[in-house]
């Protein structure tokens, strides 16, 4: 049972817009910064978004981060093929001391 | 460039030890905190321990402490992973990551190293 509830999977149609929730409470999401991750078999995982809504270098302006209270979202737009993978969100937790995970959402295009 | 790369896995039975090792470069890693992230097979992303910067702070997952120590040498680059008293439950891919400051989840990764724990 994960700290961070997202749903286990999501899909959608090439060129769509897709939205993966992810679910928390006061110590982690509520009062910490939110990450999303992508990852691919085999690879490592890749940072989408870090600080809620903030995007690396290198990581297309399709992928988007939200946070409103103890909730987050990770919003991709013009979905594509190459967007297959599996998405998690993350958050410190200053209860725990932890860094804690969701269950992460597996995304079929 | 920053390039993470761990070693050190393998096949252990249940009750034996690992050590594994991440060795950093293409950043101060002197400056850096170090997470241990974990799946497991079939599973999702499981955080395990972290230790900060100068070594003065560490952390571990509910499910490791007591039984696993992270440890680090600045003057080599590495940061270590004793796992002692290993069960079936560890086994899965061990990922060392970079902090990117403060208290926040990881921003670069390494690819990882694999632990299979079986009699």
């Amino acid at each position: 049972q994960s700290v961070l509830t997202q749903p286990p999977s999501a899909s959608g149609t090439p060129g769509q817009w897709l939205y993966i929730s992810c679910s928390g409470g006061a110590s982690n999401i509520g009062t910490n910064y939110v990450y999303w991750y992508q990852h691919l078999p085999g690879a490592a995982p890749k940072l989408l978004i870090f600080k809620n809504d903030q995007r690396p270098p290198g990581v297309p302006d399709r992928f988007s981060g939200f946070k409103s209270g103890t909730s987050a979202s990770l919003n991709i737009g013009g979905l594509r093929s190459e967007d297959e993978a599996d998405y998690y969100c993350a958050s410190w937790d200053g209860r725990l001391s932890a860094v804690v995970f969701g269950g992460g959402t597996k995304v079929a295009v | 460039q920053v390039y993470l790369v761990e070693s050190g896995g393998g096949v252990v039975q249940p009750g034996g030890s690992l050590r594994l090792t991440c060795v950093a470069s293409g950043f101060s890693f002197s400056d850096s905190g170090i997470h241990w992230v974990r799946q497991a097979p079939g599973r999702g992303l499981e955080w395990v321990s972290f230790i900060r910067f100068d070594g003065n702070k560490k952390y571990y997952g509910d499910s490791v402490k007591g039984r696993f120590t992270i440890s680090r040498d600045n003057s080599k680059n590495t940061v270590f992973l004793q796992m002692n008293t290993l069960k079936s439950a560890d086994a899965g891919v061990y990922f060392c990551a970079k902090d990117p400051g403060g208290t926040n989840p990881p921003e670069s990764w390494g690819r990882g190293t694999l632990v299979a724990v079986s009699s």
